[in-house]
């Protein structure tokens, strides 16, 4: 079956550093995304990966390893707004969107 | 640009009525339109997809008799929630995707509370 697993719940300082990571199970593979969302909104778009490596873009990056069905996202200089759930998506042979459960990060001061 | 909205942003109806729901991409045209739902802490749960001009494709599990998809034109797809019912409240998300880019649009989401 499809699957995607990313932890439920992290927590990080100002500041610093988290990455979250995410791993895939699907039946075919056209990319995987991630989308950030706020309590009580819609989810907002992160990032795109197809190919293997890293893709940096200001303070979010994320990478893919297509060989391994895993994915991470890397935030830097955390800001208290980053506070959001953070949401994995695999696209399949279909074109369709698996999600993860999502991982809500919570940024204390 | 992309951008996708929603209408209406809430609304609260009584058991046994009719809600509907608007979704427009206000500045692209949309080949594919998707309708999501969410309940609280939980991920989005894909309902239907549904194609210009073409009948809606539902999930498993999802009564097509009870959420009826319109996608009438490139620009506007529609979410009729029939006989609503409290465990029906929830929070529901369109999003629209144009052919050749695979990102999807969100629109800002309708939370439906039926009391």
């Amino acid at each position: 079956g499809q699957n995607i697993d990313q932890p439920t719940e992290m927590t990080a300082t100002e500041g610093a550093i988290v990455q979250i990571n995410c791993t895939y199970q699907t039946s075919g593979f056209n990319g995987l995304f991630w989308y950030q969302q706020h309590a009580g909104e819609a989810p907002t778009f992160l990032s795109y990966n197809v190919l293997d490596g890293l893709e940096e873009k200001g303070r979010f990056s994320s990478f893919l390893s297509r060989s391994k069905g895993y994915s991470y996202l890397l935030l830097k200089e955390l800001q208290m707004k980053d506070s959001a759930s953070y949401l994995c998506a695999a696209m399949d042979s279909n074109y369709q969107l698996i999600w993860g459960a999502g991982t809500k990060l919570i940024i204390k001061p | 640009g992309a951008v996708v909205s929603q209408h209406p942003s809430w609304v609260i109806c009584k058991s046994g009525t009719s809600v509907k729901i608007e979704c427009r991409s206000l500045d692209f045209q949309a080949t594919t339109m998707f309708w999501y739902r969410q309940f609280p802490k939980q991920s989005l749960m894909l309902m239907a997809t549904s194609n210009e001009g073409s009948k809606a494709t539902y999930e498993q599990g999802v009564e097509k008799d009870k959420f009826l998809i319109n996608h009438a034109s490139l620009t506007l797809s529609t979410l009729t929630v029939t006989s609503a019912h409290p465990e029906d409240s929830s929070f529901y998300i369109c999003s629209a995707h144009t052919g050749g880019i695979y990102e999807q649009y969100f629109g800002p989401g309708t939370r439906l509370t039926v009391t």
